[in-house]
């Protein structure tokens, strides 16, 4: 089992440009996330979705978008990269409330 | 409003000695705790959670106490070794929701 998987690991993009994050689980798991995580601070919550076809904002939603059209793939996506997006996106899955399982991260740079 | 707080950035402790990372939270709704370690360029990993119905959880090396009372959480990890230099989050949610609030971590660095 590979987990979870994110692509790509690292990008940078220049202000306005657009990009999907894909994240992929191989564990079957109905709950996936988005977190992002900056220099002092925790993994805040972005997105996330229940099951299929499901998603829903969480702490941090503004200037991101997500989609749910498998089960095992949660896409984040960027509309218009802006300089305060610059941060690594974690990917995290789980079987209900239960213990999430990380992604390594892609490290994202806004210029 | 950072509910879910962990004050010390960084830790340094010798090889074979106890660890302590501490975690204060302020929401009392919270009861559910996870503790997860981070290596550098990797994903977190869960560690050892903890439910509000116990005060003790303890996994190998790894205790994780719980004082409801003072809303304060800490993890003990005896014997330290080299390879648990990492950084250590603590993360809580309410009533069984998968919603979990991040600390912002403390750096543990284990010298040989």
């Amino acid at each position: 089992n590979a987990g979870v998987t994110q692509t790509p690991k690292f990008r940078v993009l220049k202000t306005g440009q657009s990009m999907t994050l894909l994240c992929a689980q191989d564990m079957n798991h109905e709950y996936m996330y988005w977190y992002r995580q900056d220099p002092g601070m925790g993994l805040r919550l972005i997105h996330y979705s229940v099951g299929e076809g499901t998603t829903a904002k969480g702490e941090v939603p503004d200037g991101y978008n997500v989609s749910r059209l498998k089960k095992q793939n949660f896409l984040l996506g960027l509309e218009s990269a802006a300089p305060s997006q610059t941060s690594v996106y974690f990917c995290a899955s789980s079987v209900g409330s239960g213990t999430q399982y990380f992604g390594p991260g892609t490290r994202l740079l806004v210029l | 409003d950072q509910q879910v707080k962990q004050n010390s950035p960084s830790l340094s402790v010798q090889e074979g000695r106890i660890s302590i990372l501490n975690c204060d939270y302020t929401n009392s709704m919270f009861d559910y705790f996870l503790w997860y370690k981070k290596y550098p360029a990797e994903g977190p990993t869960f560690l050892i959670s903890i439910s509000s119905i116990k005060d003790k959880n303890e996994d190998g090396r790894f205790t994780v106490f719980l004082n409801k009372s003072a809303k304060h959480l800490s993890l003990h990890i005896v014997p330290s070794q080299p390879g648990d230099s990492a950084v250590y989050f603590c993360a809580a949610s309410a009533g069984g929701t998968y919603k979990y609030i991040f600390g912002t971590g403390t750096r543990l660095k284990v010298l040989a």
